[in-house]
């Protein structure tokens, strides 16, 4: 399984629902990140997990909450968003740092 | 401050001929460079990496060039096609490090 895949694909919510993206990669990868592009825009970096422990928070608001259940797996719990909070949110791995593996993205509407 | 630059917001290119995609950076501490291709609506593709210790990846018709002096590097496709059509990003990461610098994109459009 050479893939990082993600679920729910696309996301509507309002602002005061509570949602979680969920992020899976088999491919022993120990670094995990969630990252949020705007269209034509590069992708930002939100947080990065190395084994399983948060290694680093890029400032973002506390209305986004990562979770690493285990090595293979990464959450982001969504809850009282913003419309501006609308974007692609995607989620890599990687093996050593080096070459990051993206997934296809979850496309969030805030309405 | 943006430490990595890609200065053409877009580039357009006959199919079969060579696609040429720059990108600039300012901070010497970063070691490793790759390139990413993507698609809207998609999440970005790894293409191809070069580390610092290098000045030249081959892989299939993607190359990527590095003149650490310059502090630049460049992205061949040979022979372009129209799949090829997307946007390229370029990014960098420090030594040791886990974060990716991004560029800003170059969207390349490949007519047949």
């Amino acid at each position: 399984d050479t893939e990082v895949t993600q679920t729910p694909k696309h996301l509507v919510m309002g602002m005061t629902n509570k949602k979680s993206l969920k992020c899976e990669q088999h491919m022993g990868h120990r670094a995990m990140y969630w990252y949020k592009q705007k269209a034509k825009k590069p992708p930002e970096l939100m947080f990065v997990y190395s084994y399983e422990k948060l290694s680093i928070n890029e400032s973002v608001p506390s209305r986004f909450s990562p979770e690493c259940p285990n090595s293979s797996l990464l959450n982001l719990h969504l809850h009282a968003l913003q419309p501006e909070d609308s974007a692609l949110y995607l989620c890599a791995s990687s093996l050593r740092g080096n070459e990051q593996f993206f997934g296809p993205g979850t496309r969030l509407t805030v309405l | 401050d943006q430490q990595v630059k890609q200065n053409s917001p877009s580039l357009s290119v006959q199919e079969g001929r060579i696609s040429i995609l720059n990108c600039d950076y300012t901070n010497s501490m970063f070691d490793y460079f790759l390139w990413y291709k993507k698609y809207p609506a998609e999440g970005p593709t790894f293409l191809i990496s070069i580390s610092s210790i290098k000045d030249k990846n081959e892989d299939g018709r993607f190359t990527v060039f590095l003149n650490k002096s310059a502090k630049h590097l460049s992205l061949h496709i040979v022979p372009s096609q129209p799949g090829d059509s997307a946007v390229y990003f370029c990014a960098a990461r420090e030594t040791s490090g886990s974060r990716l610098t991004f560029g800003e994109g170059t969207q390349l459009t490949v007519n047949p």
